[in-house]
């Protein structure tokens, strides 16, 4: 299987600022990451497909890049309402797998 | 605007198979481009692929719960159904179904349901 790492595993930050997050996988994925957001009680949210594409209806301050073991998630001016844990998915093979999660919260 | 919502029991005994159905709708479960998943999340844990089903039967199932899963359809329903046999307290969890794409990212996910396996 291939395992997914994210770092940092929890971060504080206030509205505005920039907030990058890393995704590493055990193997090479090509482009074959996704990343979805998780608010408490709620299902996931898709917010990046294929590393860097906008799933649509997602605000454009979201912004994934990376490829083959690396990528990173980064919101570019947090908002209220981005405070929530975040999750990188490999779709390079399966199992599908998900990172261990991100958590956003107020500073 | 697809839909999904997961029902089912909310309590299994240990041992016993736990059984989810998910409903789709707003949209067409026939359609070759999707699949149709489950998802589990124990509380305050991650997220863990249990597998999938094409609406032509094709499955795929997570190796650490192969033995024990089986996923099927009925597209004249617009359901799909999630088995689990001989679960312990290590299955408790919120499952939720899911839509993917081509590409095995999940565009779509219902709400959630919560399961415990306890006596």
């Amino acid at each position: 299987d291939i395992q997914m790492t994210q770092s940092p595993s929890s971060v504080s930050a206030s509205v505005g600022d920039r907030v990058t997050i890393t995704c590493r996988a055990s193997q090479g994925i090509n482009s074959w990451l996704a990343w979805y957001q998780q608010k408490p009680e709620k299902a996931p949210k898709l917010l990046i497909y294929a590393a860097s594409s906008l799933q649509s209806g997602v605000p454009s301050r979201f912004s994934g890049s990376g490829s083959g073991t690396d990528f990173t998630l980064t919101i570019s001016s947090l908002q209220p309402e981005d405070f929530a844990t975040y999750y990188c998915q490999q779709a390079n093979s399966f199992p599908l797998t998900f990172g261990p999660g991100t958590k956003v919260d107020i500073k | 605007q697809v839909q999904l919502q997961e029902s089912g029991p909310g309590l299994v005994k240990p041992s016993q198979t736990l059984s989810l159905t998910c409903t789709v709708s707003g949209g067409s479960i026939s359609s070759g481009s999707y699949y149709w998943s489950w998802i589990r999340q124990p509380a305050g844990k991650g997220l863990e692929w249990i597998g999938r089903i094409y609406t032509s039967g094709s499955t795929n199932y997570n190796p650490t719960l192969k033995s024990r899963v089986t996923i099927s359809v009925d597209t004249s329903k617009k359901q799909f159904s999630l088995n689990l046999s001989s679960v312990t307290a290590a299955d408790t969890a919120v499952y939720f179904c899911a839509r993917g794409d081509s590409g095995d990212y999940v565009d779509y996910w219902g709400q959630g349901t919560l399961v415990t396996v306890s006596s």
